[in-house]
C-alpha cells in the first residue's frame, strides 16, 4: 500500500490564484481530513469527511473548499490564494467508525507559499 | 482554539537519558494520542490511550493519562539520536467524535 499520498510536494502561488491540493489513500479509509501546520501553532483542522459525499468544516475552513466524490480522494481547493495561506498542508485518513478520533495516517505534506 | 498544549516547548538531552513531555487539555476527551514528526515529514502515530486507561506502554514509550488533571505525559526511555523530532499530543473529544485536535508540540533534540 502507498498509504496517503499528496501532490504536489511544493507549490508557489501568487495572491489571487487558485489551485487544488491532491490527496489520495489506498487503505479504503472512510474518514479523511486536511490540516495546516504553521510555526508555533501545531496542526489546525481545515475540513474533514466521514465518507464519500459527506464533508464538514474544521477549525479554519475559510478560503478552502473540499469535495469527496470517491472514498480514495479528498482534494483541497484554494479559491483565491492569500499570503495568510502560506503553510504546510497535511492530509490524513482513518479507518474506524470513530474515524476522526482514532489513529490518523498522514501524508507527507504539501509546502505552499503564496506571494 | 487549541485543545492540547505541550510542555516544554523544546527539550535537549544526551543519548541514553530519558525524555518526558507533558500535555494538558481543556475539555473532556474520548482518547489522547501522541504523534512524532521528523523535520519536513508527515506525522506518525505513536500511541493512543483511552479515557478509561491510566497508563500504556509501547517499546521505549510510556504514556500516562490523568483525566482529573486533564493531563498526559509521554516518557521516552533510553533516548537515541534517532528520537530527535517534534512530538504532538492530540485529543479526541467526547462531543466532537469526528475531530482530533492537536497541541503545539515539543521539539526534542537528542545529542549523541
Amino acid at each position: 500500500n502507498a498509504g496517503v499520498t499528496q501532490t504536489p510536494k511544493f507549490q508557489v502561488l501568487k495572491t489571487g490564484q487558485s489551485m487544488t491540493l491532491q490527496c489520495a489513500q489506498d487503505m479504503n479509509h472512510e474518514y479523511m481530513s486536511w490540516y495546516r501546520q504553521d510555526p508555533g501553532m501545531g496542526l489546525r483542522l481545515i475540513h474533514y469527511s466521514v465518507g464519500a459525499g459527506i464533508t464538514d468544516q474544521g477549525e479554519v475552513p475559510n478560503g478552502y473548499n473540499v469535495s469527496r466524490s470517491t472514498t480514495e480522494d479528498f482534494p483541497l481547493r484554494l479559491l483565491s490564494a492569500a499570503p495568510s495561506q502560506t503553510s504546510v498542508y497535511f492530509c490524513a485518513s482513518s479507518n474506524t467508525g470513530a474515524g476522526g478520533t482514532d489513529t490518523q495516517y498522514f501524508g507527507p505534506g504539501t509546502r505552499l507559499t503564496v506571494l | 482554539s487549541q485543545q492540547g498544549e505541550e510542555d516544554p516547548q523544546a527539550l535537549s538531552i544526551q543519548e541514553g537519558e530519558n525524555a518526558t513531555m507533558n500535555c494538558s487539555y481543556k475539555t473532556s476527551i474520548n482518547n489522547l494520542q501522541w504523534y512524532r514528526q521528523n523535520s519536513g515529514r508527515g506525522l506518525v502515530h505513536l500511541i493512543l490511550i483511552r479515557s478509561n486507561e491510566r497508563e500504556k506502554h509501547s517499546g521505549r514509550l510510556r504514556v500516562t493519562l490523568d483525566t482529573s488533571k486533564k493531563s498526559s505525559s509521554l516518557l521516552i526511555t533510553a533516548s537515541r539520536a534517532a528520537d530527535t523530532a517534534s512530538y504532538f499530543c492530540a485529543t479526541g473529544g467526547r462531543g466532537n467524535t469526528d475531530k482530533l485536535i492537536f497541541g503545539t508540540g515539543t521539539r526534542l533534540q537528542v545529542f549523541p
